[in-house]
Order: structure tokens, then sequence, then C-alpha cells
């Protein structure tokens, strides 16, 4: 069975770091792309960055670029996502998926596997 | 603010049928494929439907997809109130270089 498994959430204070880290098991880890998303208390999905397979190809939502960083250790079977200089409206539920993206005839891109996600809560 | 616009709210009868539109641009829907998502509550988002219109094993026929243009629309025959949930379309945006999403429709199964 295909599973992502998020752990690293917590309470945070305003300025903080936390590294939040996702396990894959059941498909080849190595061979998918990967993405965070998140989802703030009450409202909507908030796509926030994606990784390629081999980790060369890394793109950022506005709101986070500059303070978040994407990692992947393929020996690991693991995506990382580092959180610095956190604010209030980074409090969410962050979501690890595995993506599908390409050509054909049009581009395709979509999530096919979510883990049940981690919580993050940035307060003083 | 998302760039995908869906309705926020759609309801219907239990056994009716239902639609929810999701409108992007050129740049997001208008030259990208489109996926649907589905949140049951509590729970973790689940792939409905990718590439506009294909359903990922598992999925019942019940749910369909189809894009025009700009935008997009998942259909919901013969509902039933295990449907109630939140529905979010998907695509890449060329322009911005990442992904996004719809604002979300919460479906109710009256």
């Amino acid at each position: 069975e295909m599973q992502l498994v998020e752990s690293g959430g917590g309470l945070v204070q305003p300025g903080g770091s936390l590294r939040l880290s996702c396990a894959a098991s059941g498909f080849t880890f190595s061979s998918y792309e990967m993405n965070w998303v998140r989802q703030a208390p009450g409202k909507g999905l908030e796509w926030v960055s994606y990784i390629s397979s081999s980790g060369s190809t890394i793109y950022y939502a506005d709101s986070v670029k500059g303070r978040f960083t994407i990692s992947r250790d393929n020996a690991k079977k693991s995506l990382y996502l580092q959180l610095n200089s956190l604010r209030a409206e980074d409090t969410a539920v962050y979501y690890c998926t595995r993506a599908n993206s390409g050509w054909n005839g049009y581009f395709y891109y979509y999530m096919d596997v979510w883990g049940k996600g981690t919580t993050v809560t940035v307060s003083s | 603010q998302s760039v995908l616009t869906q309705p926020p709210s759609v309801s219907a009868a239990p056994g009716q049928k239902v639609t929810i539109s999701c409108s992007g641009s050129s740049s997001s829907i208008g030259n990208n494929y489109v996926s649907w998502y589905q949140q049951l509550p509590g729970t973790a988002p689940k792939l409905l439907i990718y590439d506009n219109d294909k359903r990922p094993s598992g999925i019942p026929d019940r749910f369909s997809g189809s894009k025009s243009g700009t935008s997009a629309t998942l259909g919901i025959t013969g509902l039933q109130t295990g449907d109630e949930a939140d529905y979010y379309c998907g695509t890449w945006d060329g322009s911005l270089s990442g992904g996004m999403f719809g604002g979300g429709t919460r479906l109710t199964v009256l």
C-alpha cells in the first residue's frame, strides 16, 4: 500500500523554525515528484512547493519563497520542508503529496497520494 | 486569493445530479489539464479526477470531469449523503511556475 507519513509539526513562536519530514513507502520514491500542500484552519488548500524526482527542479509559492526550503533524500525515501521565519499565517496542516506531471498534448499535473498531514501552529 | 474560481457551495437532494465549476485563465486551465480532489470532513484530500476527465482506480463513474477553454466542471450523479465534502479543482500555472487550487466548494446533500 502506498503511504506518506508526515511528522515534525508543532507549536512554534513567530520568527521560529521547524523541519517537517515525510516518510514514503509502498512505491519507488526516487521515481516520483513530490509536493507540500497546506491548509489553514477552516480554509482551502494552498500549494506550497514542488520538487522533481532527482531534486534538481524546485518551485515555491510566492507566500513562502525565501523562507521555506524543500528537499529530499531518495536513499531514505523521505521528503523534507524546512520552515524558517515563521509567521502566524503559516499556521496550517501541512500535507506531503506525490505528484505526477508531464506533457500529453497539454501539461498535466496532479497529486495522487496524500499523507494525513502534520499540524504547524505559529503563536506566541 | 485563489486564481481558480469555484462556487463556495452547492446543494442537491439524494439521487440528483450536481455540477461544480472551476474558472481559470489561459496560463492555468487554458493550457493545462485539470484535476479534482474530494476532502471528506476531518480527512486528507483524495484525488477524484485527473487529466480533466480520467478517474483513478476505485473512483465510481458517478464522478465525471470535463474542460472547455479556461473552465472545468466536476459532475456528480446519483448523489449520496456520503458525497458531502469539500471539492477542489487543481492545475498548474505556467506563468507562476507553480501549482494552484480553487477555493473549494462545499457540497451539501439535502
